[in-house]
């Protein structure tokens, strides 16, 4: 079977930083993929890992284990415009999408 | 370069009516996917298209819901007859190829609300 797990709700300062954990178990795997989804709004994309290791973007970081099925986004010197969900996603022969974590940024 | 366009934006239908949505992918996008997601949940893919033919159909209610890509660029999702829990967001969306890395891109949705 596929599942994909994420906290449902986090909570953070603006200026601070804040790092959301995604663990999967699937059958495949071609990737990993973070995407960004403001309310009332369409998915767009953060990143994308296939190998281990930290890719850094800007204030976005993301990192990939693949022996422990493990991945983080960390989002740095945050902004009020940061608050909105975080999708993981897993590439397999198609990807599949967690539920998303809803990170609030208080003033 | 534009991005994907779906619509309608918003429709709102009774029960056991239909629906039908369009999407155009992004030029020379060969793969395309119809997602469906329900308010607080992640998208959960319906049905995915490679050019004209289905690659995946496997969370596809069939006994009401059918999507087509008949010249492998622009499709069409309908639902009939239309469920209470069918209220959600269809997102379309699409990408260069089927995934080895390469970015799915999403249109605006269409939200459906069933009455």
């Amino acid at each position: 079977g596929q599942n994909i797990d994420q906290p449902t709700e986090m909570t953070a300062t603006e200026g601070a930083i804040v790092q959301i954990n995604c663990t999967y178990q699937t059958s495949g795997f071609n990737g990993l993929f973070w995407y960004q989804q403001h309310a009332g709004e369409a998915p767009t994309f953060l990143s994308y890992n296939v190998l281990d290791g930290l890719e850094e973007k800007g204030r976005f970081s993301s990192f990939l284990s693949r022996s422990k099925g493990y991945s983080y986004l960390l989002l740095k010197e945050l902004q009020m415009k940061d608050s909105a969900s975080y999708l993981c996603a897993v590439g397999d022969d198609k990807i599949i999408f967690g539920k998303g974590t809803r990170l609030h940024i208080l003033p | 370069e534009a991005g994907v366009a779906q619509s309608p934006r918003y429709k709102i239908i009774e029960k056991r009516q239909s629906v039908a949505f369009w999407c155009n992918p992004i030029s020379g996008h060969a793969t395309l996917y119809w997602y469906q997601q329900i308010l607080g949940q992640g998208p959960k893919l319906l049905i995915q298209f490679q050019n004209n033919g289905v690659v995946d159909d496997s969370q596809l209610p069939k006994d009401r819901f059918s999507a087509e890509r008949l010249k492998g660029v622009d499709s069409t999702l309908k639902i009939q007859p239309a469920k209470l829990e069918d209220s959600a967001v269809y997102l379309c969306a699409s990408s260069l190829a089927q995934h080895s890395g390469n970015t799915i891109y999403f249109g605006e949705g269409s939200w459906l609300t069933v009455v």
